[in-house]
């Protein structure tokens, strides 16, 4: 069972570069979230959907964009990475009242 | 606005020992209140999830109640093993773009 798949695992980039997080689910799941997780801080809601073609911001949306064209994917956008990005970012999906499943995570560091 | 706070920080306890976590909660409307585990350098696995309207939740060692009104949830681990070390996360669903995270509780079970 793939259950959420996130890609890469791990990246650097380099200030103002751009670049997409991939995240997978094959759970037919409806609901599906981006969150970073930083030291300190915890865990907090960048942008989520409720199904394909719905999208909406979170906690902390600034320099991030996503899109949901399938139920599968939801993608997650850096447009101009900066340092401040750094962090390790989280994919999730649900389904209504049901609980959540998380991918592996994908470590990124922008220098 | 809502805040989960987590006590203890962190618990070291001899393996076999019963113990509780402890997370808290300011705003009572709550849509539901999920437990999650997190293991070093790995995303979250999640453990209980306790609708606003149930009073508790059970799985095989693990029960979770909830008491919205004094904004509590408690984690019940029976007969603590070493693989049962990890860090432990509860988080608070107002409505899907409100999912707040607790800081966490790092538990060590020692043989």
């Amino acid at each position: 069972n793939a259950g959420v798949t996130q890609t890469p695992k791990f990246q650097v980039l380099k200030t103002g570069q751009s670049m997409t997080l991939q995240c997978a689910q094959d759970m037919n799941h409806e609901y599906m979230s981006w969150y970073r997780q930083d030291p300190g801080m915890g865990l907090r809601l960048i942008h989520y959907s409720v199904g394909a073609g719905i999208t909406d911001q979170g906690e902390v949306p600034n320099g991030y964009n996503v899109s949901r064209s399938t139920t599968e994917d939801f993608p997650l956008r850096l447009l101009s990475a900066a340092p401040s990005q750094t962090s390790v970012y989280f994919c999730a999906s649900s389904s209504r009242d049901r609980e959540a499943f998380f991918g592996q995570g994908t470590r990124l560091t922008v220098v | 606005k809502q805040e989960v706070t987590q006590i203890p920080a962190a618990l070291s306890v001899p393996e076999g020992e019963n113990l509780v976590l402890n997370c808290s909660f300011t705003d009572s409307a709550i849509y539901n209140l999920q437990w999650f585990r997190q293991d070093p350098g790995k995303g979250l696995t999640s453990l209980l999830l306790i609708q606003s309207s149930q009073r508790e939740q059970t799985s095989g060692r693990l029960n979770a109640s909830l008491d919205k009104s004094s904004g509590r949830s408690t984690l019940y681990i029976a007969a603590s093993q070493p693989g049962d070390s990890a860090t432990y996360l509860c988080a608070v669903t107002k409505s899907y773009d409100k999912v707040i995270f607790g800081p966490g509780t790092s538990l060590s079970v020692i043989p």
